[in-house]
């Protein structure tokens, strides 16, 4: 069974710029989230993916958007990069939308410098 | 809205000892309520989950109780090892306005020294 996969594991990128992140889920899982996990800090909510639709989307601009796919598997956009938004992107995927007994699955994260 | 507040760290240890990391939180519905840890140079992995009131959740020695008349789910562990060694976060989910919105604390990292 093959874990949760993102790309790339590491990224550099300068003010104003635009990033795709991507992240492949678990093997059976149609829920898709996504996380910024700035240094020292918990992870934050960006949103959430269920069946190729948005469903749920924590405080955090129109900038950030995001797809996902027929295969489940999802990008996450920045748009118009800003220095605060260097952080560790986290995508967790889980096997429904009943978060609360099902497990999120997190992968290793791709790390984002804004220069 | 939702929070999840953990005591500072790092927590350092020797083996052996006893490790109790506090974790507080608010919610405006009946979250669940899970602990996550985080490996140096890895994903977060689910440690272990409560999902009402009076449950205890456990799982390598690790243990926290539901306690919904302090608000609170603390972690404990009776003898830590080196390999305990990791950031824990503390973390909710609470199906509110009928999305999804997970909360976590910012971590507490723990050090144990042999």
């Amino acid at each position: 069974e093959t874990g949760v996969t993102q790309s790339p594991t590491h990224l550099i990128k300068t003010r104003g710029q635009q990033v795709t992140l991507r992240c492949s889920s678990q093997s059976g899982h149609n829920t898709v989230s996504w996380y910024q996990q700035a240094l020292g800090q918990g992870p934050q909510f960006i949103f959430q993916y269920y069946r190729e639709e948005e469903n749920g989307r924590g405080n955090f601009p129109p900038r950030f958007s995001g797809l996902q796919f027929p295969n489940y598997s999802s990008e996450l956009n920045v748009n118009a990069l800003e220095l605060d938004d260097s952080a560790l992107y986290l995508c967790a995927s889980s096997p429904g939308l009943a978060v609360d007994s099902n497990e999120q699955f997190f992968g290793p994260g791709t790390r984002l410098t804004v220069l | 809205g939702n929070s999840v507040t953990q005591m500072e760290g790092p927590v350092t240890l020797s083996e052996e000892a006893f490790l109790t990391i506090n974790c507080t939180y608010t919610a405006t519905g009946y979250p669940s309520l899970f602990w996550y840890v985080q490996y140096p140079g890895e994903g977060l992995q689910l440690l272990l989950k409560a999902t009402k009131a009076d449950d205890k959740g456990s799982n390598k020695g690790f243990e926290a109780t539901y306690r919904k008349e302090t608000t609170s789910f603390h972690l404990e562990k009776g003898s830590v090892q080196v390999s305990d060694s990791a950031v824990y976060f503390c973390a909710l989910s609470d199906r509110g306005g009928g999305s999804y919105i997970p909360t976590f604390g910012r971590g507490t990292s723990l050090i144990v020294h042999p």
